[in-house]
């Protein structure tokens, strides 16, 4: 299976801040990675695909960024619903694996 | 717009068996990759199962022989057939719709999810 780790497990934000998370695959994935925003209770919600591509209706302050093994989502200027958990998922090869997730909290 | 509707969690003793349900609305789940993804609580995504348009069927090593995926396309209504229930099994399910067919792994819409509690 394709490990996905990513980096920082939690950070710490005001709004109006620069986010950058990471996330490392085990192996090359091409650009077959997906980035997804979850809130406490809810189901994730797709934001980034192939990488780089943004879901239909996100925000154009969420970008995806890398290839093969590094993989970097940035949210430009952080907004207070954008506190939040996110994962990154490998979309290369079953089984389909999520990071342990990063969470976006108020500073 | 897509919708996924789950039901069917509940909390049960090891060893036995629930069956989820995902009702979908909106597209075909017959011309869909459709999957159940679980979150035990307070941790990450697990995938758990997906079915392929054509209806090919792929599990976890973690439930191979003891969860079943299924559709019944005339109820546009995707099954987790869910066995020999084990305590590391607790976990809110989710269903999940694949963006594409060239995209399937990519999960656009998803259900509310479904609480199942493995406890003795």
């Amino acid at each position: 299976d394709i490990q996905m780790t990513q980096s920082p497990s939690s950070v710490s934000a005001s709004v109006g801040d620069r986010v950058t998370i990471t996330c490392r695959a085990s192996q090359g994935l091409s650009s077959w990675l997906a980035w997804y925003q979850q809130k406490p209770g809810k189901a994730p919600k797709l934001l980034i695909w192939r990488a780089s591509t943004l879901q239909s209706g996100v925000p154009s302050r969420f970008r995806g960024s890398g290839s093969e093994t590094d993989f970097t989502l940035t949210i430009t200027s952080l907004l207070p619903e954008d506190f939040a958990t996110y994962y990154c998922q490998q979309a290369s090869s079953f089984p389909l694996t999520f990071g342990g997730g990063t969470k976006v909290e108020i500073k | 717009e897509a919708q996924l509707v789950e039901s069917g969690g509940g909390m049960v003793q090891p060893g036995e068996s629930l069956r989820l349900s995902c009702e979908a609305s909106g597209f075909t789940v017959s011309s869909s990759y459709m999957s159940w993804v679980r979150q035990a609580p307070g941790k990450g995504l697990d995938l758990v199962s997906v079915i392929y348009s054509g209806g090919s069927t792929l599990y976890a090593d973690a439930v191979k022989d003891r969860f079943t995926i299924s559709r019944d396309n005339s109820k546009n209504t995707v099954y987790l057939q869910m066995n020999s229930l084990r305590v590391e099994d607790t976990a809110v399910y989710y269903c999940a719709k694949g963006f594409s067919d060239y995209d399937w792994g990519y999960f656009d819409h998803w259900g509310q999810g479904t609480l199942v509690a493995v406890s003795s």
